[in-house]
């Protein structure tokens, strides 16, 4: 059975790098992991997605190893404004089905 | 502009009383989602849809239906709401299931008592 572990929470100061990593396990070579953030009374919103190896665009960075079993989000240099719950999902080709992990709670310190 | 658009934002309502809440998109999505968040156990999937008059369950579809008439609307139906159903809802669409990313409704808040 399929499954996504993150940690349930992170704190952090204004202008450091976060990284939140996810665990996956039993996800094949081309199945898809991608990363939302939430603010408090508003849906997820999209922040990146990949299948491997890295991914960057303006806001973050997405790492997954070759053994595929964790990948990482990576915000560089972050403010206030990234405090907020960030969700991992992986996506299976093989039965077109989708898992959320349960939310890390960003904290973002001055 | 892009959107998933959900009726009511919020809603008050008695056990046993049947309600409906909408959702549509206007992004000529196939793939439409319904998810409940409840604190500490993050977005769990009600129901799910691949295209018009498909429709499939989730992790956790016990109380709930759903019907995809046509392509932008996804309404979700609760027959006899009850309390444990008191929760947060999002509905979501995306052109694909694995590698597009969904967008999201701004919620629905349920309460039922």
């Amino acid at each position: 059975l399929a499954k996504t572990t993150q940690p349930i929470s992170m704190d952090s100061y204004e202008g450091q790098e976060v990284n939140i990593t996810c665990s996956h396990n039993n996800i094949a070579t081309n199945d898809y992991i991608t990363w939302y953030q939430q603010f408090p009374s508003q849906g997820p919103r999209f922040i990146i997605q990949g299948y491997k190896t890295k991914v960057t665009n303006e806001v973050a960075s997405l790492f997954i190893p070759a053994d595929r079993k964790s990948s990482t989000l990576s915000l560089p240099r972050v403010s206030l404004s990234d405090t907020a719950v960030y969700y991992c999902l992986v996506g299976f080709y093989r039965d077109d089905k989708i898992i959320f992990g349960k939310g890390t709670r960003l904290h973002i310190l001055p | 502009e892009a959107q998933v658009t959900q009726n009511p934002r919020y809603l008050i309502t008695v056990t046993g009383k049947k309600l409906t809440v909408t959702c549509s998109q206007n992004m000529n999505h196939e793939y439409m989602s319904w998810y409940r968040q409840d604190p500490g156990l993050g977005l769990r999937q009600i129901y799910y849809s691949m295209n018009v008059e498909v429709t499939d369950k989730g992790d956790v579809p016990e109380g709930y239906k759903v019907s995809r008439k046509e392509k932008r609307n996804f309404p979700l139906i609760l027959e006899s709401p009850s309390p444990n159903q008191t929760s947060l809802y999002f509905c979501a669409s995306s052109s694909t299931v694995v590698d597009q990313p969904q967008h999201f409704g701004d919620g629905t808040r349920l309460s039922i008592l």
